[in-house]
């Protein structure tokens, strides 16, 4: 039973425009929602995180919304740069238990 | 600045034998964590130590899977005898004592079962 679900295995965005990344969970006892991000070749780093007593939280061009009722995140990149081409997992926890991750989206950004 | 080292980077080996792979964490981080990641889905997480103390090992397959953390600091992950399934990325994390989800991740060990 996949928990976390990134429906997109790709996405190609123009370079500077807005880059859109989904997430869905289906367990609503997860709290904590992470975004990595990850190169080939290297291991996943950490873009940005909330807690589900946020809605919002922006971190210079990145931003991450929750929905809980739709138990739904997703990731805004603004403006899209060449450097941001990888592949994004959305990530989510219990309290401070396991991250259980998403199957990942490879975003290309066209220059 | 610190990062998470893993060995080897590149492993191949024929179905039935022993594998093993090695990770130092990042200085101080007491936390470490052995993820498994297959081709195309996300890391699962295999086992997670606290200092030299298994925390969560639910997913480790115990009948050929074994990993420990002797003095607290690096740690091993082994495989006997590897089969084919075994064939993935096999990711070392650590993080400090406060929970933030955040991870260090080292650049993995890929393991190809032939």
């Amino acid at each position: 039973d996949q928990q976390v679900k990134q429906n997109s295995p790709s996405l190609s965005v123009q370079e500077g425009r807005i880059s859109i990344l989904n997430c869905d969970y289906t367990n609503s006892m997860f709290d904590y929602f992470l975004w990595y991000k990850k190169y080939p070749a290297e291991g996943p780093t950490f873009l940005i995180s909330i807690s589900s007593i946020k809605d919002k939280n922006e971190d210079g061009r990145f931003t991450v919304f929750l929905n809980k009722s739709a138990k739904h995140l997703s990731l805004h990149i603004v403006p899209s740069q060449p450097g941001d081409s990888a592949v994004y997992f959305c990530a989510a926890s219990i309290g401070n238990e396991k991250l259980t991750f998403g199957t990942g989206t490879r975003l290309t950004i066209i220059p | 600045e610190a990062e998470v080292a893993q060995s080897p980077r590149y492993k191949i080996t024929e179905k039935s034998q022993a594998v093993a792979f090695w990770c130092d964490p990042i200085s101080g981080h007491a936390t470490l964590y052995w993820y498994r990641q297959i081709l195309g889905q996300g890391p699962e997480l295999l086992v997670q130590f606290q200092d030299e103390s298994v925390v969560d090992d639910s997913q480790l397959p115990k009948d050929r899977f074994s990993a420990e953390r002797l003095k607290g600091v690096d740690s091993t992950l082994k495989i006997q005898p590897a089969e084919l399934g075994d064939s993935a990325m096999y990711l070392c994390a650590s993080s400090t004592d406060t929970y933030t989800g955040e991870l260090f991740f080292g650049e993995g060990s890929r393991l190809t079962v032939l």
